[in-house]
């Protein structure tokens, strides 16, 4: 139980172009959901805390406006990626808790990899 | 925010022997939950172990087991009988709320 859907698991696109991911709790309801970003050979940074039928909570030096979340159901978060630009090449990752208990781990997606040329 | 600190970017150890990960946090909480993450070359995340804090138990997971000193904030991962499968990137975590902070990882080699 618990999996986590993330999709596509690579895209890659042209700059100035936007890209949606999508991440989606298949067998559990997830009311908030995490979006991570991971350099090679980094940790998991934090990006943004997706919360459902409100707005996002976004990690400090996170341009909201560039990386847009959208939490319309239990199960669904999207992160867009708009206007992109080869900086913004990285591997992202979501994850979400199953259970809403504080000491559920997370379970993740398996990542989506974007290029950006 | 909470540090979450791995102070052995990598570690390599022979097939079957064991090997332990160090992981030191810095909180002024007494409830919260650590966690042992592992990362294959395929990138996806799995989690290995839990431990909540109340607990003065050390988890234990097949042959995977923690050295939980609350004190010390410390909270290391001893693999034993190590496998060629073994071989990632280790990720060790704290929680609190809905707050989730991930040290900087450790990259294990298991050399056959």
């Amino acid at each position: 139980g618990a999996v986590v859907s993330q999709h596509p698991s690579r895209v890659i696109c042209k700059s100035g172009t936007s890209v949606k991911i999508e991440c989606r709790s298949l067998d559990f309801q997830a009311t908030t959901m995490f979006w991570y970003r991971q350099f090679p050979k980094q940790s998991l940074m934090l990006m943004a805390t997706s919360n459902e039928g409100s707005k996002a909570t976004y990690e400090q030096g996170v341009e909201k406006d560039k990386f847009l979340i959208n939490h319309a159901s239990l199960t669904l978060s999207t992160l867009t990626v708009t206007s992109a630009h080869p900086e913004d090449s990285s591997f992202y990752i979501c994850s979400a808790r199953a259970g809403g208990h504080f000491n559920s781990p997370l379970h993740f997606g398996n990542g989506t990899r974007l290029t950006v040329t | 925010a909470q540090t979450v600190t791995q102070s052995q970017p990598e570690m390599s150890v022979q097939e079957a022997e064991t090997v332990t990960l160090s992981c030191t946090y810095d909180t002024s909480e007494s409830d919260y939950y650590l966690f042992w993450y592992k990362q294959p070359p395929s990138r996806q995340m799995i989690l290995v172990i839990r431990q909540e804090a109340y607990k003065q138990q050390n988890a234990t997971e097949n042959r995977f087991s923690v050295n939980f000193q609350k004190a010390a904030k410390s909270f290391s991962l001893k693999i034993s009988d190590s496998q060629l499968g073994d071989a990632a990137m280790y990720f060790c975590a704290y929680s609190r709320g809905n707050q989730f902070y991930f040290g900087t990882g450790t990259s294990l080699t298991v050399i056959p």
